[in-house]
């Protein structure tokens, strides 16, 4: 069966530090992967998109890495804030379609 | 950037009654929106893709009599959730994608209806 799986543990660490998230797939073959973050009752933000072919991106703290052989994708911030606590969320487009499909999402707690 | 605005962001009402939320896309016209639904501690589900002058496309098992969707324009798309009942209450989210369906665009969210039947 197709699965997007994230850690459902929440993440909890020091501010400062460099947090990192793992999204793995399952039977899909994506063309790209995007990683959204979302704040209690408030809908999903979008972050970053990473492409098949492309292996790392970054935006500013943020880095994404994809590995299409291991079927995974790394979310990192690095030199976290209190303010980057929230749930994360990896969603990818099922094959042959256009619908979006989200992992459950990992909640990241930054203690100051 | 492209916004979508929803409203109510929070119903608390009667099981029996029906509860209509609004999508819309506010700078930017959607032929097609999204509906989904989050479960606390869950991820967000696909419930049906809202087709701006046609028939909604359901997920399998979302009932089409239950949450009837309508998207009457290029901006605008209405979820009712007819007849709720506890069960129903829940997180519902819609989405829209400026570049269109197809497009690896990602998806512009609003934050959301907070249903709560009594």
């Amino acid at each position: 069966s197709q699965k997007i799986e994230q850690n459902s543990e929440a993440l909890n660490i020091q501010e400062g530090k460099t947090a990192t998230l793992t999204c793995n797939y399952t039977n899909y073959s994506p063309a790209y992967l995007q990683w959204y973050r979302q704040d209690p009752g408030r809908g999903p933000v979008f972050l970053l998109l990473i492409r098949e072919n492309e292996k790392e991106k970054r935006k500013e703290r943020l880095k994404v890495t994809f590995d299409t052989t291991l079927k995974q994708s790394l979310f990192h911030i690095t030199a976290s804030q209190p303010a980057d606590s929230a749930t994360y969320l990896c969603a990818l487009v099922a094959d042959s379609s256009y619908k979006l499909i989200f992992g459950s999402g990992t909640r990241l707690l930054v203690r100051p | 950037g492209a916004v979508v605005s929803q409203h109510p962001s929070r119903v608390i009402c009667k099981s029996g009654t029906s509860v209509k939320i609004e999508c819309r896309s506010l700078d930017f016209q959607a032929t097609t929106m999204f509906w989904y639904r989050q479960f606390p501690k869950q991820s967000l589900m696909l419930m049906a893709t809202s087709n701006e002058g046609s028939k909604a496309t359901y997920e399998q098992g979302v009932e089409k009599d239950k949450f009837l969707i309508n998207h009457a324009s290029l901006t605008l798309s209405t979820l009712t959730v007819t007849s709720a009942h506890p069960e129903d209450s829940s997180f519902y989210i819609c989405s829209a994608n400026p570049g269109g369906i197809y497009s690896n665009q990602p998806q512009h969210f609003g934050d959301g209806t907070r249903l709560s039947i009594l």
